[in-house]
């Protein structure tokens, strides 16, 4: 596809329950982003990947969420044990190498009931 | 990453220009400054971004200040598609890794 794909557009899943969150990034692009939004805030960094490397996890809120790429495209945000304070957006960006413009993906909405 | 500061909203007549303002007194010498905007139910919108001289593109200008303190970002012609949730990023594009610090943003709503 043209764009940053991510899926599914809406996840709704019980308390304690495990999520996983898939992104197709644009063909070719290193550069991969996971961002967390939540109502009414700016989106906020999880963790970034530069190929199959997961360079920075810093943003990640807690051990429950973890994220791969293994094969330095497709990859999958994990939230494991889901809480209610997780229900946000979560936001897919990939970039053609550092310092470029970052092509987002419309976001997952996860709703934790 | 320097912190900028952001008018929560802004209202615009439909085809009047629009400057978006956007302070960032603590930016260092290699920080660029990148405006993104985000359309409700949609990720983030890649707009326009620079260093030190103005930069011009399909979608806007960016007015940056001679002493890098502040920035504007300029709708030629606002349209209702125009509005949306502005964001003034600063970030150093040297460094590896460089993931974006959004802040909340300017919401700019558009009077038809």
């Amino acid at each position: 596809g043209a764009g940053v794909s991510q899926s599914p557009r809406y996840k709704v899943a019980k308390r304690g329950q495990d999520v996983a969150l898939r992104c197709d990034p644009i063909s070719g692009h290193v550069s991969l982003f996971w961002y967390q939004q939540a109502l009414g805030q700016g989106p906020e960094f999880l963790t970034y990947f530069q190929n199959e490397a997961q360079l920075d996890k810093s943003g990640l809120p807690s051990d429950r969420f973890f994220a791969e790429r293994p094969e330095g495209s497709v990859s999958t945000l994990k939230i494991q044990r889901t809480q209610q304070e997780d229900s946000a957006v979560y936001l897919c960006a990939s970039s053609s190498m550092d310092g470029q413009p970052q092509h987002f993906g419309d976001g997952t909405r996860l709703s934790i009931l | 990453d320097a912190k900028t500061t952001q008018p929560n909203s802004m209202e615009s007549n439909e085809e009047e220009p629009v400057h978006l303002p956007c302070n960032h007194s603590t930016i260092s010498g290699t920080d660029y400054i990148h405006w993104y905007r985000q359309l409700p139910s949609q990720g983030p919108e890649y707009v326009i971004h620079g260093l030190t001289s103005n930069v011009n593109n399909r979608m806007a200008s960016l007015a940056i200040a001679e002493d890098r303190k502040s920035s504007t970002l300029i709708l030629h012609r606002a349209t209702l598609r125009d509005a949306a949730v502005y964001y003034c990023i600063l970030r150093d594009d040297r460094n590896t890794g460089n993931q974006f610090y959004f802040g909340t943003g300017t919401s700019l709503t558009v009077i038809p």
